[in-house]
């Protein structure tokens, strides 16, 4: 069965500086994407980024980007500048493609001023 | 589009009442999922659709727990009857086609089983 890993339970960061969120996805399958949401104190579930298997290049999205490792199938998620409001929850999740998508245990992201 | 719309946003329901959950996906997204959120459990896939079909509904925890999508823009959860450890957050997600570049999240319901 697949499986999200994501390493670290907890990170503090200062601001303005980048942080790396880890993140690996377990499949046998070579088809397959990964996703990063933020989930803020609020509750709600906000999509930041995805990378498909097959793309050439690594996802960006304005401050995030992803560090896309397809050997070690993983994705990890670089916020570049960060801001108090990006301390939030983070989740990576991964799908084959055409099947579920399932999630890691998030990582809790504390932005220090 | 307004996005995935969940209701209700709250429901407390006393141990043993029904409860139904909905969802809209966004137009044209042909997968729905359902996931469940707890402290204990993070984020735990219920059940997905493709195309109002369900295709694995391996982590729907009891047969309390049913979920149908009748046609493309509306599903719904029910849980019947309701236990206090129901209690959660259900969201529901949707994607479009395959190739699954976006996948977005309704607002959540939380559930309170007292």
């Amino acid at each position: 069965a697949q499986k999200i890993t994501q390493t670290q339970p907890g990170m503090f960061v200062q601001e303005k500086e980048a942080v790396t969120l880890d993140c690996t996805y377990d499949t046998s399958d070579q088809s397959y994407g990964l996703f990063w949401y933020k989930q803020p104190s609020s509750g709600e579930m906000i999509f930041l980024i995805y990378q498909g298997s097959y793309d050439e290049q690594n996802a960006t999205e304005g401050r995030y980007s992803l560090n896309f490792q397809k050997a070690r199938k993983s994705a990890n998620l670089v916020i570049s500048a960060s801001q108090l409001g990006d301390s939030a929850m983070y989740f990576c999740a991964g799908g084959d493609i055409d099947d579920k998508i399932i999630f890691g245990k998030g990582t809790r992201l504390h932005i220090l001023p | 589009d307004a996005g995935v719309i969940q209701s209700p946003r709250h429901e407390v329901t006393e141990m043993g009442q029904e409860v139904t959950l909905r969802c809209k996906p966004i137009s044209g997204h042909d997968y729905l999922f359902w996931y469940r959120q707890t402290m204990m459990r993070g984020l735990e896939l219920l059940i997905y659709f493709n195309n109002n079909v369900p295709i694995d509904d391996s982590g729907m925890p009891e047969d309390r727990f049913s979920a149908k999508m009748p046609n493309a823009s509306f599903s719904t959860l029910k849980i019947q009857p309701s236990e206090p450890r129901d209690s959660a957050v259900y969201f529901c997600a949707s994607t479009r086609d395959y190739s699954y570049t976006e996948a977005f999240f309704g607002q959540g319901t939380r559930l309170t089983v007292v």
